[in-house]
């Protein structure tokens, strides 16, 4: 079990720049979360897959934000056209559809600087 | 809506000291539980869970019951050490329709000194 990783685990852009991240989960597990947390405040849900359907979306997320899954395991988060109010730390997390209550493991997060 | 609310921080313990951060929540539905841990410079770790009422959750000497009447679940250890320095997050899932977002705190930082 190697656990959920992130890439990259920073990132400095321009306002105005397109962004990607990419999250990789436990290889076993089957649904897949984004979160997005700034400072001095817990995370906040962004968007859910299980499997490579995306099941629910946030109303935090703009239509500047994209996220894909398309084998139904590692994922991409797109945010283009920058702005420094997305400043943060994005994580990732992942979870089997067969654990009762479903029970969320973490990646270390991309922090993200628009400058 | 679901919502956690955590004591603010930061909370200053002199080793050994017993620890309790209160969480309660208010749910749309039957909520589990949880607690969660994040290090300096670390993603957030699974400290423990509990799905029903009267549950105890417990790891590496942290414990916390689900109470229902009260609608909380306070984080306690009964002897901290230097090294639990983190920040700690509860968090509450509310099954709906198959989506299981986590509702979390604004986490409460604590530092442990010798």
């Amino acid at each position: 079990d190697t656990g959920v990783s992130q890439n990259p685990r920073h990132k400095i852009t321009k306002r105005g720049q397109n962004v990607t991240f990419r999250c990789d989960p436990i290889s076993e597990h089957n649904r897949l979360y984004w979160y997005r947390q700034t400072l001095g405040q817990g995370p906040e849900f962004l968007t859910y897959f299980q499997n490579e359907a995306q099941l629910e979306k946030s109303r935090l997320l703009s239509d500047r934000f994209s996220a894909e899954r398309p084998k139904g395991s590692f994922s991409t988060l797109e945010i283009q056209r920058t702005e420094q109010g997305d400043s943060a730390m994005y994580l990732c997390a992942s979870s089997s559809q067969r654990v009762v209550p479903d029970t969320q493991y973490f990646g270390p997060g991309t922090r993200l600087t628009v400058l | 809506g679901d919502s956690v609310t955590q004591m603010e921080g930061p909370v200053t313990l002199s080793e050994e000291a017993f620890l309790t951060i209160n969480c309660t929540y208010t749910a749309t539905g039957y909520p589990s539980l949880f607690w969660y841990v994040q290090y300096p410079g670390e993603g957030l770790q699974l400290l423990l869970k509990a799905t029903k009422a009267d549950d105890k959750g417990s790891n590496k000497g942290f414990e916390a019951t689900y109470r229902k009447e009260t609608t909380s679940f306070h984080l306690e250890k009964g002897s901290v050490q230097v090294s639990d320095s983190a920040v700690y997050f509860c968090a509450l899932i509310v099954v709906t329709g198959g989506g299981n977002k986590l509702t979390f705190g604004t986490g409460t930082q604590l530092k442990v000194e010798l």
